[in-house]
């Protein structure tokens, strides 16, 4: 089945810095969304971003489906940045997660 | 609105309880999904409703037993749990405009003592 590699496993970073977390895929997919999931479990959209670039504040994401990678940007991060970001592409009603980047932003 | 409920948001129930877990969304959403997540683990796929109908069982143990009653509505029916099914239970549910793209519930923390 289709494989999702998400890296850094972990990132520890100073409120303020930026970072670039990645999503590698295996084949080719129909979408690819991005979550964030709080300390309470909630996961919470943050991209849905099957080809090309999206900016949302200081989120950015861009997907190169031919190249099957998608890169997630946090610019300035701040605490409440803190917590796991998924990517998950589907196929058809399947949805896989990749295993996450858990971020911790310290102040 | 871009709002999926569940309830109840925690539950904790013996290995010869039957309770039920409940999500619903009002987003006319025509796909609907349950997801279970272990701690420090990705959320996996149980079940995927679409239109009403059972489309996908990812080998789910039968003492979970979906239900979608109408298009807003998805239960989980569990009986005869065992402590190794504690687990966040997440739905979701999908616009067929937008290449499924899911939105989630808040979860309900199951503890099976």
């Amino acid at each position: 089945g289709i494989q999702v590699e998400q890296s850094p496993p972990d990132l520890i970073l100073q409120e303020g810095a930026n970072s670039t977390l990645r999503c590698n895929f295996s084949d080719s997919v129909n979408n690819l969304q991005w979550f964030h999931q709080n300390p309470w479990g909630q996961l919470i959209n943050l991209f849905y971003i099957p080809s090309g670039t999206k900016q949302n504040g200081r989120l950015s994401a861009t997907t190169v489906a031919t190249e099957r990678y998608s890169l997630l940007y946090i610019s300035s991060s701040q605490t409440t940045d803190s917590g796991v970001y998924f990517c998950a592409v589907v196929l058809g009603f399947k949805t896989i997660f990749g295993a996450g980047t858990r971020l911790f932003v310290k102040a | 609105d871009t709002e999926v409920t569940q309830t109840p948001k925690h539950l904790v129930m013996g290995m010869t309880n039957k309770k039920s877990l409940k999500c619903e969304q009002h987003m006319g959403h025509r796909a609907m999904y349950w997801y279970k997540q272990k701690a420090k683990k990705p959320p996996e796929l149980m079940f995927v409703y679409s239109y009403e109908k059972l489309s996908i069982n990812e080998s789910v143990p039968s003492r979970f037993s979906p239900e979608c009653p109408n298009s807003s509505l998805l239960n989980l029916h569990l009986h005869a749990l065992q402590p190794e099914d504690s687990a966040l239970y997440l739905c979701a549910s999908s616009r067929p405009d937008r290449g499924l793209e899911q939105y989630f519930g808040p979860g309900t923390r199951l503890t099976v003592t």
